[in-house]
């Protein structure tokens, strides 16, 4: 089984501030991870995603996570948040391909001017 | 561009009604596609893996005889809330993994509301 667990659901940052938005996970088989961003009222969009290759995922929009194992953890960064960066985002971990997703309770990225 | 198709994106009906929400993967044939719900300021809930040709799967709690889920072709997945109320108001979305089993994409999601 797997499941994951993100850490604040609220995270403030001002413009130009480094973003770092928490996840970890568990699971019994070598997991998938995922982060994905909603906008209000919309679906979600695929930021990054680890499937067992580099530990380090570059993704859209300046973010990346790196993936570690021994903290079970797979954290989402960007060096300088920008106004449009704030929406809801999501971690999701699956026991590998054609799985079903898991997703954690999700974090609210707030930009201040 | 957008893989995976929702429609409609909102709908408003009344109590007592059916609705049907299509999900439609648009370039890859989806065996597999998954339904998700969504309550305000929440996390997405599982609530059935559409498999084609065969029946769906239903996660603990989800009423299979309220939420019909048809995947009758390889590019399409319905789901139909029979008998909608109230408390069935949310956001539903669906989801179909890319051809190589990663990453999952998702559809736009449907807001019902039922009066």
């Amino acid at each position: 089984a797997q499941s994951v667990t993100q850490l604040g659901s609220h995270v403030s940052v001002s413009e130009g501030a480094l973003v770092l938005l928490r996840c970890n996970y568990s699971s019994s088989v070598p997991p998938y991870l995922f982060w994905y961003v909603q906008y209000p009222n919309q679906g979600l969009q695929l930021l990054l995603k680890y499937t067992s290759a580099a530990t380090l995922v570059k993704g859209i929009n300046g973010f990346e996570a790196e993936f570690k194992k021994s903290e079970t953890s797979f954290h989402l960064t960007k060096p300088s948040a920008h106004m449009s960066d704030a929406a809801e985002y999501f971690c999701a971990v699956s026991g590998g391909g054609f799985q079903k997703l898991v997703f954690g309770t999700g974090t609210r990225l707030l930009v201040s001017p | 561009g957008a893989v995976v198709s929702q429609h409609p994106s909102w709908v408003i009906c009344k109590s007592g009604t059916s609705v049907k929400i299509e999900c439609r993967s648009l370039d890859f044939q989806a065996t597999t596609m998954f339904w998700y719900r969504q309550f305000p300021k929440q996390s997405l809930m599982l609530m059935a893996t559409s498999n084609e040709g065969s029946k769906a799967t239903y996660e603990q709690g989800v009423e299979k005889d309220k939420f019909l889920i048809n995947h009758a072709s390889l590019t399409l997945s319905t789901l139909t809330v029979t008998s909608a109320h109230p408390e069935d108001s949310s956001f539903y979305i669906c989801s179909a993994w890319d051809r190589g089993g990663s990453p999952l994409h998702f559809g736009n999601g449907t807001r019902l509301t039922v009066t």
